[in-house]
């Protein structure tokens, strides 16, 4: 079946440590890929996209993801997060299928930072 | 330049009573999609409109139903509200829907209780 997956419902990592947070998908064809965040009670705000060309992408508040299609993976990655990066980390993509132009998301990732 | 603003912020309504949410799109985005988002489903498409006609449709009873005026700004509505309704209801507006490789901007949500 089509999906998003996240494998990791809930991560912790102590200040100042590097972070990888894991995001796969199963579509045919490379969907449009993207990484969002949401702090307890808010909204969604994006961190990147990936639609084509570099599979590194570079995003807000020091986040990186880099695609690899091998894989069917698009990772989000930071080298050194702070006690604000706690909050829940959602990947999404947009498949690219006539008729299909809305985001599906993973489960989401619960990032909990210890001072 | 304003963001997408969802009013109201917070309702509580009682079993089968009937909600309106209303969303307003950033300044020149014609596309706005809804989403649900809920402990047990995670983040789900309802449906989105562009130009005024839905576009897409996620799978949701009849009685989530939506619209979108002129202006761009959008409404929906949830009839004979069930206590599963309950949930944080997202607005995203984007310049010409994600189909599209456009990014789509979320507002902060619609908290709905359902009594």
């Amino acid at each position: 079946a089509q999906s998003v997956t996240q494998p990791d419902i809930h991560i912790t990592v102590s200040e100042g440590a590097s972070l990888e947070l894991r995001c796969n998908y199963s579509y045919g064809a490379t969907p449009y890929l993207f990484w969002y965040v949401q702090s307890p009670g808010q909204g969604l705000q994006l961190l990147l996209k990936y639609f084509s060309g570099d599979t590194l992408v570079q995003g807000i508040k020091g986040f990186e993801a880099e695609f690899k299609r091998s894989q069917s993976s698009f990772n989000l990655r930071k080298p050194s997060v702070h006690w604000s990066d706690a909050a829940e980390y959602f990947c999404a993509v947009v498949p690219i299928i006539q008729g299909a132009q809305k985001l599906v998301f993973g489960q989401g990732t619960r990032l909990t930072i210890n001072p | 330049k304003a963001g997408v603003t969802q009013t109201p912020r917070y309702l509580i309504k009682t079993r089968g009573q009937q909600v309106t949410l209303s969303c307003s799109p950033i300044s020149g985005h014609r596309s706005v999609s809804w989403y649900q988002q809920t402990p047990g489903q995670g983040l789900q498409f309802l449906f989105e409109y562009f130009s005024e006609t839905q576009r897409n449709k996620g799978n949701f009873p009849g009685r989530f139903s939506g619209r979108q005026f002129s202006n761009s700004r959008s409404e929906m509505n949830v009839s004979t509200l069930e206590l599963g309704d309950s949930a944080l209801y997202l607005c995203a507006s984007s310049w010409a829907g994600t189909g599209i490789g456009t990014e789509a901007f979320f507002g902060q949500g619609t908290r709905l209780t359902v009594v």
